[in-house]
């Protein structure tokens, strides 16, 4: 079965900084997805980045962008210039051949003004 | 269309009620899932639909929990007998479910608290 696991269950960045979420996850799949959920304080949860295993080059969104190592199973958010409406919870998530999303526990990102 | 829409937004109950949630996808996804959130962990799956087929469940998809999609475009999730560990944010989202496209919009969840 799949894992996610991200270790850093809070963080605090101050305002235009920036800021790496880490997560690991465990699969003996070759072809997957991952994700990078992001979910404000009783808000609904919107995707922030992908990527396909299949990809090399590390997806980008703006001030978003991943640090994707397929052989240390490792895929890291990078977000630059924090903004305040950065602050939520940020979820890492995996998706093999099931329809189903597996996610971590998440981390608490609080940008600081 | 604004999205996943789920209703009711909250639910409180007493233990040993029944329940039902409700959840409209956006309307041209034919995949329709159910998560549950738990306080400080991630959403953890419940179950999926492809249009009306149920095609996957959760061993956490105990038998006094059962999902519906008649028409394939809304869905109901009904919790029978309900205990104090049911209560969580009961979480929709769909996707066009193409092999490209992977993307699952959520909608804001139900909350349910269960007395």
């Amino acid at each position: 079965a799949q894992t996610v696991t991200q270790s850093q269950p809070e963080m605090s960045v101050q305002e235009a900084e920036t800021v790496t979420l880490s997560c690991t996850y465990d699969t003996s799949e070759n072809n997957y997805y991952l994700f990078w959920y992001k979910q404000p304080p009783s808000r609904q949860m919107i995707l922030v980045i992908r990527q396909e295993a299949y990809k090399q080059q590390n997806a980008t969104e703006n001030r978003f962008s991943v640090n994707f190592q397929k052989a240390a199973k490792s895929f890291s958010l990078k977000i630059s210039d924090s903004q305040l409406g950065d602050t939520a919870m940020y979820f890492c998530a995996f998706k093999g051949g099931s329809e189903k999303l597996v996610f971590g526990k998440g981390t608490k990102l609080t940008v600081n003004p | 269309d604004t999205g996943v829409s789920q209703d009711p937004r909250h639910k409180i109950t007493k233990r040993g009620q029944n329940v039902t949630f409700r959840c409209d996808p956006i309307s041209e996804h034919n995949r329709l899932y159910w998560y549950r959130q738990t306080l400080g962990q991630g959403p953890e799956f419940l179950t999926y639909f492809q249009n009306e087929a149920q095609l996957e469940k959760s061993r956490l998809l105990s038998d006094r929990f059962s999902a519906e999609r008649p028409k394939g475009s809304f869905s109901t999730l009904e919790i029978q007998r309900t205990e104090q560990g049911d209560s969580a944010m009961y979480l929709c989202a769909s996707s066009l479910g193409s092999s490209e496209d992977t993307e699952a919009f959520f909608g804001q969840g139900t909350r349910l608290t269960v007395v």
